[in-house]
């Protein structure tokens, strides 16, 4: 099946700087990779995703970039601010088995300082 | 719309307790499925559903059983709870089995197994 590995599992930032964070995955047949924000004692949102036939994505201060060949994608924050803080999870739905099936990282929990 | 509504939000089970954790939507979602999540290891398939009467398992289904009676509600049961169960429960639905949709969670059930 499939399996996604998730770098960093920690990243801190100063408020207005940018944050990276990077997934891997193994199914080169998965096709669709959202973007999860968890707030803490909340539940798991979308923010943002992108399918495999388009190679990046935007929205206002996030970005997603999608990398087939080195089956890598990776979310982009902009201009970061404290409420950015929380945990950050990518997934990606492989083609095995049925359903709209989605395996997904260990987390990143971002952190913006003020 | 509610969304996807879970209860109970807390339990404590003794080991060897059995329970039902209940979640349902009304957005007429096709799939549905239970994720746990425990710290530095994400969100982890339990099992799914791609229809009323489909279930299937995914990554960590010992333990568990599922059923889909209807589309809207998709229960969750503990068989013999065990410390190893302890852990954060999360209910999520999608529109389509095979679109690439991204998932409504619900807000989680917390166990405790003692």
């Amino acid at each position: 099946g499939e399996n996604v590995e998730q770098h960093p599992s920690t990243l801190s930032v100063q408020e207005g700087d940018s944050a990276v964070i990077k997934c891997t995955y193994s199914d080169s047949a998965s096709n669709y990779f959202p973007w999860y924000k968890q707030e803490l004692g909340k539940r798991p949102q979308l923010i943002i995703d992108i399918r495999s036939n388009v190679g990046e994505k935007k929205d206002q201060r996030i970005a997603v970039t999608l990398n087939k060949t080195a089956k890598h994608f990776s979310l982009h924050i902009t201009e970061t601010q404290p409420e950015d803080s929380a945990v950050y999870f990518c997934a990606a739905r492989g083609l095995t088995g049925g359903g709209n099936k989605l395996t997904f990282g260990t987390g990143t929990q971002l952190k913006v300082e003020l | 719309n509610a969304g996807v509504t879970q209860t109970p939000k807390f339990q404590v089970l003794k080991t060897g307790q059995s329970m039902t954790l209940q979640c349902a939507q009304d957005m007429n979602h096709e799939y549905m499925s239970w994720y746990r999540q425990d710290p530095g290891m994400g969100l982890r398939l339990i099992h799914y559903s791609v229809g009323a009467g489909i279930t299937d398992q995914g990554e960590v289904p010992n333990g568990y059983n599922v059923s889909r009676s209807t589309t809207e509600d998709f229960p969750l049961r503990l068989l013999s709870a065990a410390p190893s169960q302890t852990s954060v429960y999360f209910c999520a639905s999608s529109y389509s089995t095979v679109g690439n949709y991204g998932y409504t969670f619900g807000s989680g059930t917390r166990l405790t197994v003692v």
